[in-house]
């Protein structure tokens, strides 16, 4: 069964520096996302993509944080300076299958990528 | 602006008990999505079922089933005769749309003992 994969599985990184994490949707999804997860809080949404460009973003994702989708697979987020309070499990998730019929909307989320910044 | 709460932070239960984690939510929008989400010890986000707001009538799946009432704005998740491996993080999640953000409950911990 096709499932999103991420890299790294842990980040380890001085405050200050740039990160960026990278994840590879299910093929023929059209929806990215990029969530996380503050240990022991629950799931904060960060930013989707669709279509090239970011479609939607909460009030977390500021300047200092990006996306791209440079190629046909992969989708990664930068963070610019790393900041303590970025220490958190960061969850990929894809969604909208084009090709399923009917339409499915569910959102399958990826392993994360568990970043820590000292 | 959208919010859900998951009122209960912690349960414990022996196994082959039954167990009703709640769900209650809040969104303006008439059209929305629920879901659910469980998060086992090591820590990935397994989804579990997704309800339209059009659709309410319950499901149900294996063990699982899912309760869904307009009325009192509620999406509660019963699994019968638990287990061990039902032990984990559950998340309800709610959307205004196909492919929009989803807006994440606290979480309940359920934690199922031999």
């Amino acid at each position: 069964e096709p499932e999103v994969t991420q890299t790294p599985s842990h980040q380890v990184t001085q405050m200050g520096q740039e990160v960026i994490l990278r994840c590879v949707p299910i093929s023929n999804h059209l929806y990215f996302y990029w969530y996380r997860q503050i240990l022991g809080q629950k799931v904060e949404f960060l930013v989707s993509f669709y279509n090239n460009e970011i479609s939607e973003k909460s009030e977390i994702f500021d300047d200092q944080f990006s996306v791209e989708r440079p190629d046909g697979s992969n989708f990664t987020l930068k963070i610019r300076s790393t900041k303590l309070e970025d220490s958190a499990m960061y969850f990929c998730a894809s969604s909208w299958d084009r090709d399923a019929i009917p339409p499915n909307y569910e959102q399958y989320f990826g392993p994360g990528t568990r970043l820590t910044v000292t | 602006a959208q919010k859900v709460t998951q009122a209960q932070t912690e349960i414990s239960v022996v196994e082959k008990e039954d167990v009703t984690l709640d769900c209650v939510y809040e969104t303006r929008d008439t059209t929305y999505y629920l879901f659910w989400y469980k998060q086992p010890p090591s820590g990935e986000l397994v989804f579990l079922i997704r309800r339209n707001s059009f659709d309410e009538q319950n499901e149900i799946s294996g063990r699982y089933s899912w309760n869904f009432q307009k009325s009192t704005s509620s999406f509660n998740f019963t699994i019968t005769a638990s287990q061990v491996v039902d032990s984990a993080v559950y998340f309800c999640a709610l959307s205004s749309d196909a492919g929009n953000m989803l807006t994440f409950g606290g979480g309940t911990r359920l934690m199922v003992k031999p």
